[in-house]
């Protein structure tokens, strides 16, 4: 079974503190993909970051950065320095070798307060 | 590439009434999805196409909903009566690969239905 977990629901810090939303998966694939989506409040969804099960490769993209761990099933997202601008909710994604099918989390909301 | 596009961006429609709902893909895309987010239940997939053929239904609530992808272009989800439980926000998501050449999906912007 395919499934995607984000534990928290909601997150509040203050402007300039490093936060990390945290995203757990489970694939029987032996080669899968994972994504990170970001919905601000006007709604729309906004592509990230995908990650191929085969690179394991840490990546850093301005003050994002994501920790893939196969080991712990993990696809980390850390922010930096977060900015006013960083509030929304944030979604992790899976798919795997069938067709392109996207599994969803249930989504993290970060508020970051001035 | 103008994206994904989805029309219309919001509906208010009476219980009962037929609602149809709009998509265009990104050219050269050749998987579709439709999903349905709701505040209850996060975002759900209804149904995905690939190459214009519908891989998975398994996620349309019930024979109220359909939806078509008559050529690579366009696609259509259609509510038939719509009930003010359907009311929610609909997006419309397309990806260029298929098996191992999975790509991310972009999405449109939306439909808010609201069904009174």
């Amino acid at each position: 079974a395919q499934k995607v977990t984000q534990a928290q629901t909601e997150i509040s810090v203050v402007e300039k503190e490093d936060v990390t939303l945290d995203c757990v998966y489970e694939t029987r694939d032996t080669t899968y993909y994972l994504f990170w989506y970001k919905q601000p409040p006007s709604g729309e969804l906004v592509f990230l970051i995908r990650r191929n099960s085969f690179d394991e490769q840490n990546e850093i993209s301005g003050r994002y950065s994501w920790n893939f761990q196969k080991s712990t099933s993990s696809f980390n997202f850390t922010i930096t320095a977060s900015q006013v601008v960083d509030s929304a909710v944030y979604f992790c994604a899976l798919s795997g070798d069938n067709f392109n099918k996207f599994y969803f989390g249930s989504g993290t909301k970060l508020n970051v307060k001035p | 590439d103008a994206g994904v596009i989805q029309s219309p961006r919001h509906e208010v429609t009476e219980m009962g009434q037929e609602v149809t709902l709009r998509c265009k893909p990104i050219s050269g895309h050749n998987s579709l999805f439709w999903y349905r987010q709701t505040m209850m239940r996060g975002l759900e997939l209804l149904i995905y196409f690939n190459n214009n053929v519908p891989i998975d239904d398994s996620g349309m609530p019930e024979d109220r909903f359909s939806a078509k992808m008559p050529n690579a272009s366009f696609s259509t989800l259609k509510i038939q009566p719509s009930e003010p439980r359907d009311s929610a926000v609909y997006f419309c998501a397309s990806s260029g690969g298929t098996g191992s050449m999975n790509t991310e999906a972009f999405f449109g912007q939306g439909t808010r239905l609201t069904v009174v």
